[in-house]
């Protein structure tokens, strides 16, 4: 099955850029979903389609993802984008499709 | 306003059974797909379950094939999942989700199913 992984944590200072990456075998050639969940509350989407983003979700937050690799870039980081963070695709390579989410990485603001 | 509301939680022994809703309001129901995914306590996002808006494809994790069984009632604006054989590790959090091309725009709250005996 598909694997998607990501660091269990990264630290930032506040008004610095979080970059949080998310690796899997040629996830360059799928779409890349990104999540934030803080603590207690549901899951928010906030960049979709490996870079575009809801309305409502600051242009502080990006996305880019080539290779192996998808980035979640979070500029001018704010003490309110603490949370956990969950990258997503659809994985139809193999006779069960399904999603796959990745390991999440938990953001601390300094 | 999409709104997402689950329920059917509870404590139950393991080896038992416990269906869960998902009731939709605020959109047209019947035009979208529906997921279930669960969080474990202190643990990461785990996707169940996809049933498509007519209810005629359905996809679940290796984890649940077998035991869980996705259902909806368009009429009645609802999502369902039966899940029997329960396991300690099936203890989680569990979502409703709308799908939306291949990524989920909209979740509930959650409701909490914990399996202990």
């Amino acid at each position: 099955s598909y694997v998607l992984t990501q660091p269990p944590s990264v630290s930032v200072a506040p008004g610095q850029t979080a970059r949080i990456t998310c690796g899997g075998n040629n996830i360059g050639s799928k779409s890349v979903h990104w999540y934030q969940q803080k603590p207690g509350q549901a899951p928010v989407l906030v960049v979709y389609d490996d870079s575009d983003r809801p309305s409502g979700i600051p242009e502080r937050f990006s996305g880019s993802n080539s290779g192996n690799t998808a980035t979640l870039t979070i500029s001018r980081v704010e003490a309110g984008d603490e949370a956990d963070y969950y990258c997503q695709v659809w994985d139809s390579s193999s006779d069960h499709p399904g999603y796959v989410f990745g390991t999440g990485t938990k953001v601390t603001v300094l | 306003e999409v709104q997402l509301v689950e329920s059917g939680g509870g404590l139950v022994q393991p080896g038992g059974s416990l269906r869960l809703s998902c009731a939709a309001s605020g959109f047209t129901f019947s035009s979208y797909e529906m997921n279930w995914v669960r969080q474990a306590p202190g643990k990461g996002l785990e996707w169940v379950s996809y049933i498509s808006s007519s209810g005629s494809t359905i996809y679940y994790a290796d984890s649940v094939k077998g035991r869980f069984t996705i259902s909806r009632d368009n009429a009645k604006n609802s999502l369902y999942l039966q899940m029997n054989s329960l396991r300690a590790e099936d203890t989680a959090v569990y979502y409703c989700a709308r799908d939306l091309g291949q990524l989920h725009d909209y979740w509930g709250q959650g409701t909490l199913v914990t399996v202990s005996s």
